[in-house]
């Protein structure tokens, strides 16, 4: 059982460019969180997702930022027109809804995204 | 607004030392997790801590939670250098998932032989 998966684990990008970021959970997982660490930072949460839905987007930057969890497919966090200080690692973590509640979340390894 | 701080940021310290690493947090929870995350690697589960008066060991390492207190610690007995590592905390206020952490700004831990 693949742990929580994460593509690509390096991503470089010019300002003004988008940004794709990865995520396919935990076999059997239908929750997904993206965290965001900026250098000597701990995590912040950005957005927290169903198949299909948004659960929590409390985290997310009101512009450029979007993220999806389609029904066939990985999660998908999206950065359009990016900037120096998106540069971080972005973590996508996934966890299993059972007994009317969420399990412990596994972390992926990570994307790092560096603007230039 | 939930806050987690952690003490101290910094640590070196020699191999066979003993030391502790605290975490103190703003709002009642009786969930917290502690991480392990090497450099450019993802976080590693450590203990997951669900009651007052929770302790758990792992090698070298115990963990333990005071709610009343809001603060929760990270012991290392006799240290080696493959314990070097940034150690986070993290606050859960949702009962599960990762939608309700709140992470502290981590330890950086440097064991010297």
């Amino acid at each position: 059982n693949a742990g929580v998966m994460q593509n690509p684990r390096h991503l470089v990008r010019r300002r003004g460019q988008e940004a794709r970021l990865r995520c396919s959970p935990m076999k059997g997982h239908s929750h997904v969180y993206w965290y965001r660490q900026l250098p000597e930072e701990g995590l912040k949460f950005m957005v927290y997702l169903q198949k299909e839905n948004i659960i929590d987007e409390s985290g997310m930057p009101k512009e450029r930022f979007s993220a999806e969890f389609p029904k066939e497919g990985p999660s998908i966090l999206r950065i359009q027109q990016v900037v120096r200080g998106d540069s971080a690692a972005y973590f996508c973590a996934s966890s299993l809804f059972e007994g009317g509640m969420n399990t412990e979340a596994f972390f992926g390894q990570g994307t790092r995204l560096t603007v230039v | 607004e939930l806050k987690v701080e952690q003490n101290p940021l910094f640590l070196s310290m020699q191999e066979g030392k003993n030391y502790t690493i605290y975490c103190n947090y703003s709002t009642t929870s009786d969930r917290l997790y502690w991480y392990r995350q090497d450099p450019g690697k993802s976080l590693e589960s450590l203990f997951v801590l669900l009651s007052n008066g929770a302790v758990k060991q792992e090698g070298r390492l115990m963990a333990s939670l005071d709610t009343k207190a809001r603060l929760s610690t990270l012991h290392i007995t006799a240290a080696v250098h493959d314990l070097s590592a940034t150690y986070f905390c993290a606050v859960d206020l949702s009962g599960g998932g990762a939608d309700g952490l709140t992470f502290g700004k981590g330890t950086h831990l440097i064991i010297q032989p």
